[in-house]
């Protein structure tokens, strides 16, 4: 089976600018969580998403945003883009979410 | 907050050493799971123990939980240049009947050939 896979993979955005990241699962997985590493912060979960519904909710504020569509393919928003959230942004995908996830390689995000 | 603390926080070793890394948490877990990230890329996932496991292996790594203790340890036997890298552990962090993955900050490993 194919990886996840994330698009783009690097990223160079201004403050107040919008990003959105794209995701595609390992076939058949139905999970895809997002999650930000930042050197100061570490590994930080956003969000889940299972049959395009949202199921779990990290503590970020109200600009990220995520959806889910029916292939399993999730997005992640990001608004009014600040200097701090530059990072990189990992997708994880797993078949019902609560094992063993499978990481994508990650978008590194810069805001200047 | 990390749910998760590895220590060390970095550990370096020469090849065909062992490497032993320490996770603690702090609330209760029904799995715990280590992961290893190879310079800011994706994660891998190594191993998952539950809540109800106290060790298991898979090739050269050891993973042990105690429950009591809310700890983990992770064990790489017989060391290789490859394995240098970032280890982090993860726990599940249900609560409420929500999902929260946490992940801890990480051990970096440095196995010199």
């Amino acid at each position: 089976k194919a990886g996840v896979t994330q698009t783009p993979r690097y990223l160079i955005k201004t403050r107040g600018q919008q990003v959105t990241l794209s995701c595609s699962p390992i076939s058949g997985h139905r999970s895809v969580s997002w999650y930000q590493q930042t050197p100061g912060q570490g590994l930080q979960f956003l969000f889940e998403y299972f049959s395009e519904t949202q199921r779990n909710k990290g503590n970020f504020p109200g600009r990220f945003s995520g959806r889910q569509f029916s292939n399993s393919r999730s997005e992640m928003n990001v608004s009014t883009l600040e200097l701090g959230d530059s990072a990189l942004y990992l997708c994880a995908t797993a078949e019902r979410g609560r094992d063993e996830q499978f990481f994508g390689p990650g978008t590194r995000l810069t805001v200047l | 907050s990390q749910q998760g603390e590895e220590d060390p926080q970095a550990l370096s070793i020469q090849e065909g050493e062992n490497a032993t890394m320490n996770c603690s948490y702090k609330t209760s877990i029904n799995n715990l799971q280590w992961y290893r990230q190879n310079s800011g890329r994706g994660l891998v996932h190594l191993i998952l123990i539950r809540s109800n496991e106290r060790e298991k292996h898979s090739g050269r790594l050891r993973v042990t939980l105690d429950t009591s203790k809310k700890s983990s340890s992770l064990l790489i036997t017989a060391s290789r240049a490859a394995d240098t890298a970032s280890y982090f552990c993860a726990t599940d962090g249900a609560s409420g009947g929500s999902y929260i993955p946490t992940f801890g900050r990480g051990t970096s490993l440095i196995v010199h050939p």
